[in-house]
């Protein structure tokens, strides 16, 4: 079965302080790992997609990586408008389904 | 271009009563997905949809159920609503197998169950 286990839960920065969110998940076949930004009272953004251990994305002050176990979301230098939780999530090869197995979060919060 | 849409927003029902929330793709998408959001256990997968076929199901009760029109807009049902079903439905579009295509999801109909 596919597992996502994200680390920390809970994360309190203050502005410019950067650091990074842990991704560690099991899966059977790797299509993509994916990563996602939730803000309260809507649904998850995309952020990122990896394929292959190796691999890393960027945005802005994110940074995406991945090995074969683990995926890590690098914040440099955070703003408050980076508070959110973000949501790593995991798609296995079961027939071409695009079901996504997620992780519970990490809630950050970037302190002005 | 615009976002997956779900009606309506915001849902109180009463336990035994039945729900029908509505999902609207964007355009060009024909997978549509649907995930449960509660605080204890995070997103969990409902089911998935693709040229109106069930392509997956979660673990979930059968009271739980989903349909996909023509036009690739979805519908899920909820039947004998308990009060554990309160909770965040999330629907989801994605082009589906080519090549990057994420999901994108929509707001949420949050439900509430007394």
């Amino acid at each position: 079965e596919d597992q996502v286990t994200q680390s920390p839960e809970a994360l309190r920065l203050q502005e410019g302080e950067s650091s990074s969110l842990n991704c560690s998940y099991t899966v059977s076949g790797l299509r993509g790992l994916f990563w996602y930004r939730q803000d309260p009272g809507k649904g998850p953004e995309f952020l990122f997609t990896l394929y292959s251990a190796g691999e890393e994305k960027e945005k802005e002050r994110l940074k995406a990586t991945l090995t074969k176990k683990e995926s890590f979301l690098h914040i440099t230098a955070p703003k408050p408008e980076d508070s959110a939780t973000y949501l790593c999530a995991v798609q296995g090869s079961q027939g071409g389904s695009e079901k996504l197995v997620f992780g519970k979060g990490t809630k950050l919060t970037v302190n002005p | 271009k615009a976002g997956v849409t779900q009606t309506p927003r915001y849902l109180i029902k009463t336990r035994g009563q039945q729900v029908t929330l509505s999902c609207s793709p964007i355009s060009g998408h024909r997978s549509v997905s649907w995930y449960q959001q509660t605080p204890g256990q995070g997103l969990q997968f409902l089911f998935e949809y693709f040229s109106e076929t069930q392509r997956n199901k979660g673990n979930f009760p059968g009271r739980f159920s989903g349909r996909q029109f023509s036009n690739s807009r979805s519908e899920m049902n909820v039947s004998t609503l308990e009060l554990g079903d309160s909770a965040l439905y999330l629907c989801a579009s994605s082009t589906a197998g080519t090549g990057d295509s994420p999901l994108h999801f929509g707001n949420g109909t949050r439900l509430t169950v007394t």
